[in-house]
Parts: C-alpha cells; sequence; structure tokens
C-alpha cells in the first residue's frame, strides 16, 4: 500500500498569513496532484505535477513536486478565508486510481 | 455541462443489510472511479470501471462490488453491511482514455449502518 503522509494534520491561521502543507512518502509516483475538499462536496482539482523538482503557481498557491517524486508540499500566501478546507495530495501510478493523502484540515480565521 | 451526481446522498442501514448507490458521470466521460472515505482511514481507491468492465481494483473485501452500464453509470453495492462501512462513498469521472486526466469528482453518498 502506498501511503501518503500530510503534515500539518490541522491548522488554524489568521487571514494573510503564509502556511505550508506537506505530503511524504517512501514511495515514488508519476504524478501527484493536490485538492481542496469542502464540507458536504466532493474533492476538487487543484492542480497536478509529474516532474521531480517541479513548481507550479496558482495565483497564492504554489505547488512544489519533490525531486526523487516522494514528496509535495502546498504554499499559499496571505490566507483568505475562502481557502479553509481540506487540502488532500493524490499520488498517481499511471493507472486512473489515485492514493490519497491523510489530509490537511485548515480554517482561515478572518 | 452537469457535474458528477449522486444519489442518494443520505443513507441510513443496518449491519446485514445491503446497499446500492449510484452515480452518474459527466456526459461523455467513460470512466467512473468509486472511493470510500472515512475520518479513519481517509481517502482509499475501491475500483475504476471504463467502458462496461471494471480496469482497477483497490484492496477491499469481495463484499464491495460495482458494474457500469452502457450509458457509463455505475453503481456499487456493499453486500452484508459492517458498521466500520459507514463513510462518504464518492465516485469521480473522467474521459478515462489518457493518464493524468482530471478526475471529477461528485458529493458523495453519506452512509451510516447502526
Amino acid at each position: 500500500t502506498q501511503l501518503l503522509e500530510q503534515s500539518p494534520q490541522f491548522l488554524s491561521i489568521q487571514e494573510g498569513e503564509n502556511l505550508t502543507v506537506y505530503c511524504n512518502s517512501s514511495s515514488v509516483f508519476s504524478s501527484l496532484q493536490w485538492y481542496r475538499q469542502e464540507p458536504g462536496e466532493g474533492p476538487v482539482l487543484l492542480v497536478t505535477v509529474v516532474t521531480g523538482g517541479e513548481v507550479k503557481k496558482l495565483k497564492r498557491l504554489t505547488f512544489q513536486f519533490g525531486d526523487a517524486r516522494k514528496d509535495s508540499s502546498l504554499h499559499i500566501t496571505a490566507a483568505q478565508p475562502g481557502d479553509t478546507g481540506l487540502y488532500l495530495c493524490a499520488g498517481g501510478t499511471g493507472a486512473n486510481n489515485l492514493f490519497f493523502g491523510t489530509g490537511t484540515r485548515l480554517t482561515v480565521i478572518p | 455541462k452537469a457535474g458528477v451526481t449522486q444519489t442518494p446522498r443520505y443513507l441510513i442501514k443496518t449491519r446485514g443489510q445491503q446497499v446500492t448507490l449510484s452515480c452518474s458521470p459527466i456526459s461523455g466521460h467513460r470512466s467512473v472511479s468509486w472511493y470510500q472515505q472515512t475520518p479513519g482511514q481517509g481517502l482509499q481507491f475501491l475500483f475504476e470501471y471504463f467502458s462496461e468492465t471494471q480496469r482497477n481494483k483497490g484492496n477491499f473485501p469481495g463484499r464491495f462490488s460495482g458494474r457500469q452500464f452502457s450509458n457509463s453509470r455505475s453503481e456499487m453495492n456493499v453486500s452484508t453491511l459492517e458498521l466500520g462501512d459507514s463513510a462518504l462513498y464518492l465516485c469521480a469521472s473522467s474521459l478515462g482514455t489518457i493518464r493524468l486526466e482530471t478526475q471529477y469528482f461528485g458529493p458523495g453518498t453519506r452512509l451510516l449502518v447502526l
């Protein structure tokens, strides 16, 4: 079983602060995806990274895939209340099934 | 374009019963994947169907089964329900024809087993 550990598990910050969420595994993945899930909804894809060392930026969100393709990080600058949600990383192995991380529940306080 | 729909949204069953959940993918999508989400285990892959055939399978007991119809709609069945089957069951659809394509998730069916 390919396990993806996320840290921290819970994060509560003030609006305007920066934060980083980590996703670590001992397994190598062909791709790494980040999702955000809000209560009562399914996860929504934020980004896919496929190359070791790759960095992708989406407005205030920066995603990085580790050189060895075993880990990833998500950095949010100037967090806003709308960023509140459950952040999930997911490793892809080439088939259409994903191995999801344990999740990071983020709360941004106005 | 309508998103992925799942029915029912909520379900209460008792131990030993069976349950069938339904998923209608986005129009044109031929792949449907099913996931189980629990607080303790997180999101775990159950299986994927593509063109009415099971293409991938996760590590779940045989009590969990599924099928896909010619219109790509999919059903998931759980027999002999156990308390530990209480979870949010999510389905996700995609075109299914290329690697790394985006999976679009439905809102899920929340199952409570008493």
